[in-house]
């Protein structure tokens, strides 16, 4: 079964750093696109960006570039989603998710698996 | 930047047909999809690539397209579908969903 397992709900400062984890499972880890989605609450789905673990190739959406970094250790089939300075307005829901790569003329991406969400909440 | 454009809200009664629209520029181009969220749920891929059902969602579900339009019809409605729906597609190196829909089933 393909499964993305996320880290724990986490309680943070603003200014503190943190790094979240998906580790995935039942299939090539290396040959997928994964990436991360923000759901803050009462909200919908915002795409932050996808990594290949094959070769480590990133791509962000513009709204978030510079904001987080996306990285993944193939070797344990883990990707990760980090900041270095969080903010209040950082509080939200972030699920991981498996991306398909199609090709019809151009490639184009879509989620067939996502893991259960790591809970942030950013306070003073 | 690329816009998808979806109804916040839409309703329909049990065994009826429930259509939720998602409209952008010519997204007949782009190969949208479906994502289904339950309250306190992740979502869930119910349609990709305009029509297409992965496997374990049932029959009812449904999608089509029409140049600048995605529609995602739910036929036989059931009182489990009611959930929020986003529409999704890929345009500039991009994922660009929609602003969700939430379907009521009354």
């Amino acid at each position: 079964e393909v499964q993305l397992v996320q880290s724990g709900a986490e309680v943070k400062k603003p200014g503190e750093s943190l790094k979240i984890s998906c580790k995935g499972s039942g299939y090539s880890f290396s040959n997928y696109w994964i990436g991360w989605v923000r759901q803050m609450p009462g909200k919908g789905l915002e795409w932050l960006g996808i990594i290949y673990p094959g070769d480590s190739d990133t791509r962000y959406s513009p709204s978030f570039q510079g904001q987080v970094t996306i990285s993944a250790d193939k070797s344990i089939s883990t990707a990760y989603l980090q900041w270095s300075s969080l903010k209040a307005s950082d509080t939200a829901m972030y699920y991981c998710a498996r991306h398909v790569e199609a090709y019809n003329y151009y490639y184009y991406y879509y989620m067939d698996v996502w893991g259960k969400g790591t809970t942030v909440t950013v306070f003073s | 930047s690329y816009e998808l454009t979806q109804p916040p809200s839409v309703s329909v009664s049990p065994g009826q047909t429930a259509s939720i629209t998602c409209s952008g520029d010519k997204l007949g181009d782009k190969f949208a999809c479906w994502y289904q969220q339950k309250p306190g749920q992740s979502p869930v891929l119910v349609i990709y690539q305009h029509t297409k059902r992965p496997s374990g969602i049932p029959e009812r579900f449904s999608g089509s397209n029409s140049g600048n339009t995605a529609t995602l019809t739910i036929s036989g409605t059931q009182a489990m579908d009611e959930a929020d729906y986003y529409c999704q597609a890929w345009d500039s190196s991009t994922v660009i969903f929609g602003g969700g829909t939430k379907l009521t089933v009354l």
